[in-house]
């Protein structure tokens, strides 16, 4: 039972170099999440799935993108990473019944240099 | 916009004593509010609930409570054990209809033993 499972743990990127978080979960969840965690600012919403096919903005989407691929994966893409997007990100999802709180996954420790 | 404020950012308690982290939310729609707990590394996880029908819930040594009135919330720990020594965060929904939560910037607990 794997819950929710992210790609890659660590990363070191070079400023304007591309990548891909991948994040896939395995609970028949239709939503989905992608958060970032700095120190002192809690969780901050990057973007949201509420169902397949669907996606939207949350409180700081720039600089990102995601993809909803079907209804398990939902990666996060950074285009030209900068040093601001130093970050832990994780990726949740939630079920439509109770309880209504996330399942997060591992996170991804990213390092912009 | 939305916002949740959580203080304190850190508290140090005794073993055996009890924590209470504190919770204001700004959105007037909000209606669940989860807490989650996470250990040094590690994701987050759901320790307890509570919507906006209820005043209090508890859960062993775990107890939030909710004034819907004033858009407090609070976390409460009894017989606090070195285990509980964790970062906090409480996070309120927003809207209504919506699955997003918005998180609180978190409080460090720490349990002296």
């Amino acid at each position: 039972n794997a819950g929710v499972t992210q790609t890659p743990k660590f990363q070191v990127l070079k400023t304007g170099q591309s990548m891909t978080l991948q994040c896939a979960q395995d609970m028949n969840h239709n939503s989905m999440y992608w958060y970032r965690q700095d120190p002192g600012m809690g969780l901050r919403l990057i973007y949201y799935s509420a169902s397949e096919g669907t996606t939207d903005k949350g409180e700081v989407p720039n600089g990102y993108n995601v993809s909803r691929l079907n209804k398990r994966e939902f990666s996060l893409r950074l285009e030209s990473a900068a040093p601001s997007q130093t970050s832990v990100y994780f990726c949740a999802s939630m079920a439509e019944t109770e309880p209504y709180g996330y399942t997060f996954g591992s996170g991804t420790r990213l390092t912009v240099v | 916009g939305e916002n949740v404020e959580q203080h304190p950012s850190t508290l140090s308690v005794q073993e055996g004593d009890s924590a209470v982290i504190k919770c204001t939310y700004s959105d007037s729609a909000s209606n669940y509010f989860p807490w989650y707990k996470q250990e040094l590394g590690k994701r987050p996880q759901l320790i307890i609930d509570i919507r906006s029908n209820v005043g209090e819930k508890k859960d062993q040594r775990i107890a939030v409570t909710l004034n819907k009135t004033a858009k407090h919330f609070s976390l409460h720990i009894t017989e606090t054990q070195p285990e509980d020594s964790a970062v906090y965060f409480c996070a309120a929904s927003i809207g209504r209809g919506t699955y997003k939560y918005i998180f609180g910037t978190g409080t460090r607990l720490k349990v002296l033993a």
